[in-house]
């Protein structure tokens, strides 16, 4: 059973650009969080997301960040307009139902030149 | 509202030392907790997790915690550690049934020949 996929590992954009981050929760996983990491920082919920819905982004930034589960493929975060503030590490995480454990994947680092 | 301190930043110990990473959380009854280990570029991995019943907990790659409410505590422990220990370890916080976990700032563990 293949673990929870993160593609791009690594992304450069420059200031101005839009990021998309992509993640494939484990097989038989319905539930997906994102989660970012600032340098020296600890991981911060971002969003909850099961398919086609958005449960809770209570901890997205207002503006320029979304995040979407579709019926098909993976939950993308979409960065708009980027800063270099935005730079930092995303996580996803899945799970097979809201409580339950979560298994997160290898990240995405996002720099911002 | 919930929150999690790992109060030492940075820990070095030999290899075959013992070692003890300290966990404090602040919540108003027993929360889920968890430890996990993330090695330089790499996800996070699940060490192991507590929800209710025996305050001492297995986890894997030989490593236990013990959850003591008195203290608000959920220390990391392991008998001898490895050189391949070393990578940065974080304490998590869940309220039970939900999914929001709160991280803490994580322990960077050094470990010497």
């Amino acid at each position: 059973n293949a673990g929870v996929m993160q593609n791009p590992r690594h992304l450069v954009r420059r200031r101005g650009q839009e990021a998309r981050l992509r993640c494939s929760p484990m097989k038989g996983h319905s539930h997906v969080y994102w989660y970012r990491q600032l340098p020296e920082e600890g991981l911060k919920f971002m969003v909850y997301l099961q398919k086609e819905n958005i449960i809770d982004e209570s901890g997205m930034p207002k503006e320029r960040f979304s995040a979407e589960f579709p019926k098909e493929g993976p939950s993308i975060l979409r960065i708009q307009q980027v800063v270099r503030g935005d730079s930092a590490a995303y996580f996803c995480a899945s799970s097979p139902r809201e409580d339950g454990e979560q298994y997160f994947g290898p990240g995405t680092r996002l720099t911002v030149t | 509202a919930q929150s999690v301190t790992q109060p030492d930043i940075h820990i070095t110990v030999s290899e075959g030392a013992s070692l003890e990473l300290r966990c404090n959380y602040s919540y108003g009854a027993t929360p889920y907790l968890f430890w996990y280990v993330q090695s330089p570029g790499q996800g996070l991995q699940l060490l192991l997790k507590y929800f209710s019943g025996d305050t001492l907990v297995q986890g894997i790659k030989g490593f236990e915690a013990e959850f003591k409410r008195s203290q608000s505590s959920f220390n990391l422990r392991k008998p001898s550690v490895h050189w391949s220990d070393a990578a940065e370890y974080f304490c998590a916080v869940g309220a039970p049934g939900t999914y929001k976990y709160i991280f803490g700032t994580g322990t960077r563990l050094k470990v010497l020949a």
